[in-house]
């Protein structure tokens, strides 16, 4: 159980486009789902924090505008990069959190999306 | 500010027992995480200790000293395939997730 898929796994993209990545919680309805961002060699970045139906909370430093972020359902979040630019090339990982009673409240990461910008 | 300490890197050999150590310094204190890491792949959970002990899961053990701000992962009988990047992350007051920068285990024959 608890598996988190994402998608695309990678994506090349010109400077300037807009890209979304999907994040979807399979089997297990995630209020909570959060994105980070993770360049080479380097730890995980918490880049938001997305909730259901409501507006993400989003880390200092990381620009809203940009990184656009909605979390339309249990089990759906995604995450735009507008206007992309070769800085934002990183690897994106999205995790949703289970919440059950008596549970260590444990993340469940995606695959990851490795975006590319030219 | 909050902190997250372990080592860059490590070497071990197949077969043998590896220990790799995490400090943390953080504003409260909800529970410590391991995550193993493969290059170019997404973490994926190990084990969860929120009280003073050990926690078994077959190979892999962790162990918690919330007064000395101290966590330990094991892994015993090592195989080429443990190489990967080991995460701790603590869970703070604010039940925030706070990441060490991880580390790299190698593995060798």
């Amino acid at each position: 159980g608890a598996v988190v898929s994402q998608h695309p796994s990678r994506v090349i993209c010109k400077s300037g486009t807009s890209v979304k990545i999907e994040c979807r919680s399979l089997d297990f309805q995630a209020t909570t789902m959060f994105w980070y961002r993770q360049f080479p060699k380097q730890s995980l970045m918490l880049m938001a924090t997305s909730n259901e139906g409501s507006k993400a909370t989003y880390e200092q430093g990381v620009e809203k505008d940009k990184f656009l972020i909605n979390h339309a359902s249990l089990t759906l979040s995604t995450l735009t990069v507008t206007s992309a630019h070769p800085e934002d090339s990183s690897f994106y990982i999205c995790s949703a959190r289970e919440v059950v009673a008596g549970d260590s409240d444990t993340q469940y990461f995606g695959p990851g999306t490795r975006l590319t910008v030219l | 500010g909050q902190n997250i300490d372990q080592p860059t890197e490590m070497t071990a050999t197949e077969g043998a027992i590896v220990q790799i150590n995490c400090t943390y310094q953080t504003s409260g204190f909800n529970g410590l995480f391991w995550y193993q890491q493969h290059a170019g792949e997404a973490p994926t959970f190990l084990s969860y200790n929120v009280l003073d002990g050990l926690e078994e899961k077959g190979r892999f053990s962790s162990f918690l000293s919330r007064s000395k701000g101290y966590s330990y992962l094991l892994l015993k009988e090592l195989q080429m395939k443990d190489s990967a990047s080991y995460l701790c992350a603590v869970k703070d007051s604010n039940y925030q997730l706070i990441w060490g920068a991880g580390t790299k285990l190698i593995i060798k024959p």
